[in-house]
């Protein structure tokens, strides 16, 4: 069965432009979450979506946005890039069953981005 | 607010030497899932293993075992006789509300593990 994927692999913008990171979950995962890798940090979270609906956000700007369509794949926007938004963004997607625990969250390769 | 440390940033070995990854929580949740992640030099982080709060029994997979201890809020990793191919960056991470029954994941700031031939 195919992982997570994401696209594209590397993204090269420069300040002040905007950005559309694409990601497929694993089939038959209904939930879809962002997380932001600086370089020598661990994940931080930025979204998680369900059935189309933002379920969770962390501490970013207004100008990251995201969305979730029908066949659970997902879009992370970033408007007006600033330098520190260079990162690798990675995609995790989890199967979201019923009961209040969470579910292991897949990733997958992640898109480097590099803001100039 | 929760927090993962991982006090080892690097760590170096070599080949056949066993290596334990430490990782110290912190969370006033009385339930919680605890993580380790593993992320090699291509970038995509591999789910190594995944432990509720309820279940204090240290776990075995082949050369990886896992020792979690309640009582010092530690989840720590060892792997046995490493390996080149055992070369990443590690994860430790702790499970945290999103909002309602969502979860997002809280992680440290890894551990660079080098094995040497």
């Amino acid at each position: 069965d195919a992982g997570v994927t994401q696209s594209p692999t590397h993204l090269i913008k420069t300040r002040g432009q905007h950005v559309t990171l694409r990601c497929s979950p694993i089939s038959g995962h209904k939930s879809v979450s962002w997380y932001q890798q600086v370089l020598g940090q661990g994940p931080q979270f930025i979204f998680q979506y369900y059935e189309k609906e933002e379920r969770g956000r962390g501490n970013f700007p207004d100008r990251f946005s995201a969305r979730q369509f029908p066949n659970y794949s997902s879009e992370l926007n970033v408007n007006a890039l600033l330098l520190g938004d260079s990162a690798l963004y990675l995609c995790a997607s989890s199967q979201r069953r019923a009961g209040d625990y969470p579910d292991t969250q897949y990733f997958g390769p992640g898109t480097r981005l590099t803001v100039l | 607010a929760q927090k993962v440390t991982q006090a080892q940033t690097e760590i170096s070995v070599v080949e056949k030497e066993d290596v334990t990854l430490d990782c110290v929580y912190e969370t006033r949740d009385t339930t919680y899932y605890l993580f380790w992640y593993k992320q090699p030099p291509s970038g995509e982080l591999v789910f190594l293993i995944r432990r509720n709060s309820f279940d204090e029994q240290n776990e075995i997979s082949g050369r990886y075992s896992w020792n979690f201890q309640k009582s010092t809020s530690s989840f720590n990793f060892t792997i046995t006789a490493s390996q080149v191919v055992d070369s990443a960056v590690y994860f430790c991470a702790l499970s945290e509300r999103s909002g309602g029954s969502n979860y997002k994941l809280t992680f440290g700031k890894g551990t660079l593990l080098t094995v040497n031939p």
